[in-house]
C-alpha cells in the first residue's frame, strides 16, 4: 500500500481566515513533505519532517505552519494567506530522509484564496 | 511534435506507438532518479526509479535511460495507451544529509486515439 490521504480535497478561503490541510500515511514512513503546484509547473517543496520533526524550510511565509503531531499525520496550517498562494498542495512521504527515499503523493488540496 | 516556451513542452504521438520523453537534469552529483506521471488534477504518481550506479531500467512498459556523462534522462514508455496522457516530471535527488528532490518542468504526453 503506498497511500497518502489529503483532506480537504478542496478549499476556499478569505484572507482573514484560518484553516488547515491535513495529510495521513500509514506506511511507516519517517519523513513527510508538504509541496506547493502551480497550474502547469512542477511541485515546490516547502518543508520536510523528518522523525516528527522540522529538518527543512524552504524559506516559506510564517503565514504557513507545519505540523507534525506523530509519525503518520502532516498538517499544514494557513492563515491570512494572499490571493497568490491560491495552488495545489501536496503532501508526500518517504522511508526515511536520507537520499534515494521514493517520495510518495497524496492527490492534494487544491485551494482558492479570495 | 514539441512546443516549448509559455506552455509545457507538449508531445503528442499516436495510440500504440513508442513514446519517448527526455530530460536534462542540472547536479552532476544527484545520483538518483525518479519519473512521476500526473494525470489532471491528481498527485504525482510514481512511475519508475533509477540509481546513478546503472544507465538502464526496465518497468512494465517503460523504460528509464540515464546517460551520466551529458546529464540526460528519458522515460520510454511502449504501445502508448490513451490512459498514459498526463504530465510527466523527472525528478533527480541526492544522496546527502537530506531527500531533496528537484523536479523537471516536466511534459505533457497527448496520445491521440
Amino acid at each position: 500500500d503506498t497511500e497518502v490521504t489529503q483532506t480537504p480535497k478542496h478549499l476556499v478561503m478569505g484572507m482573514t481566515n484560518k484553516k488547515s490541510l491535513k495529510c495521513e500515511q500509514h506506511m511507516g514512513h519517517r519523513a513527510m513533505y508538504w509541496y506547493k503546484q502551480k497550474a502547469k509547473k512542477p511541485p515546490e517543496l516547502m518543508f520536510v519532517y523528518s522523525y516528527e520533526k522540522l529538518s527543512i524550510n524552504e524559506s516559506v511565509p510564517s503565514r504557513f505552519s507545519p505540523e507534525c503531531p506523530n509519525s503518520s499525520l502532516l498538517n499544514l496550517h494557513l492563515h491570512a494567506l494572499q490571493p497568490e498562494d491560491s495552488a495545489l498542495y501536496l503532501c508526500a512521504s518517504s522511508q526515511g530522509d536520507r537520499g534515494q527515499g521514493t517520495q510518495y503523493f497524496g492527490p492534494g488540496t487544491r485551494l482558492l484564496v479570495l | 511534435g514539441e512546443s516549448v516556451g509559455l506552455h509545457l513542452p507538449t508531445l503528442s504521438v499516436q495510440e500504440g506507438d513508442n513514446s519517448i520523453i527526455n530530460c536534462a537534469y542540472s547536479n552532476s552529483a544527484s545520483d538518483y532518479f525518479i519519473w512521476y506521471k500526473q494525470e489532471s488534477g491528481k498527485g504525482p504518481q510514481f512511475i519508475i526509479d533509477i540509481r546513478s550506479n546503472m544507465d538502464k531500467r526496465q518497468g512494465q512498459r517503460v523504460t528509464v535511460l540515464l546517460n551520466k556523462t551529458v546529464k540526460h534522462l528519458s522515460l520510454q514508455i511502449a504501445a502508448t495507451q490513451p490512459g498514459d496522457s498526463a504530465v510527466y516530471f523527472c525528478a533527480e535527488g541526492y544522496g546527502g544529509a537530506t531527500n531533496k528532490l528537484i523536479f523537471g518542468t516536466g511534459t505533457l504526453l497527448a496520445v491521440q486515439p
